[in-house]
């Protein structure tokens, strides 16, 4: 069975300081991990994504997240904050590696708010 | 343009009625799944397929059903056992995608646009 649990349901900042969203995942394989950024009445955008690679990926925008076996954590992070990063954001963890597509399991969304 | 179609864009649902939502996808993707957003609750699998004539439920799937006779097209019918239907779904096909990032492979994940099912 896969998880996954991220940890805040709300983030604030202030514009130009670091933003953290943490995701930890529970998976019984070697995961696919990602992450998507829902913007207010718009579709879902891949930020980033693991796949078993470098465990630092860098995504668009910005954003970059670490994947770290031991603490089953995959954290998104970006150095400074902008006023259109203001959105929700979704961790994935997919139970399937290669080429095949498996089960894909969404965290409950952090909502991360921009202070001018 | 290839890519997702979802429809209706908004449904009503009587009482005791049984609705279908259309997914059609043009990528030539094996995988789709279904998911339902609530608010505060992100998104849950209902069903999922990676080949055609093959299904699986996710964590959701009372009160649904699937189908995938075509490559193409993943419909869900949701029944009139599923009790609180009032929900945005989303469906969603597993590809190749133009999407390129550092140290890993070129798979993406692609959304419809969504359909706002209500009860009347």
């Amino acid at each position: 069975a896969q998880s996954v649990t991220q940890l805040d349901s709300h983030v604030s900042v202030s514009e130009g300081t670091p933003v953290l969203l943490r995701c930890n995942y529970s998976s019984s394989y070697s995961p696919s991990l990602f992450w998507y950024v829902q913007h207010p009445n718009k579709g879902l955008q891949l930020l980033l994504k693991y796949t078993s690679a470098a465990t630092l990926v860098k995504g668009i925008n910005g954003f970059e997240a670490e994947f770290k076996k031991s603490e089953t954590s995959f954290h998104l992070t970006k150095p400074s904050a902008h006023m259109s990063d203001a959105a929700e954001y979704f961790c994935v963890v997919s139970d399937a590696g290669g080429t095949s597509y498996g089960k894909l399991t969404f965290g409950q969304g952090t909502i991360l708010t921009v202070h001018p | 343009d290839g890519g997702i179609t979802q429809s209706p864009k908004y449904l009503f649902r009587k009482e005791g009625q049984n609705v279908t939502l259309s997914c059609e996808q043009n990528l030539n993707h094996d995988a789709m799944y279904w998911y339902r957003q609530d608010p505060g609750q992100g998104l849950r699998l209902i069903y999922y397929s990676q080949i055609v004539n093959d299904f699986q439920k996710g964590d959701i799937a009372e009160g649904y059903s699937v189908s995938r006779e075509k490559k193409e097209s993943f419909p869900l019918t949701v029944t009139s056992a599923q009790k609180n239907p009032t929900a945005f779904y989303l469906c969603a096909s597993m590809g190749q995608g133009a999407f390129k990032v550092l140290g890993a492979t070129n798979e993406k994940l692609f959304f419809g646009s969504g359909t706002q099912l209500s009860v009347l």
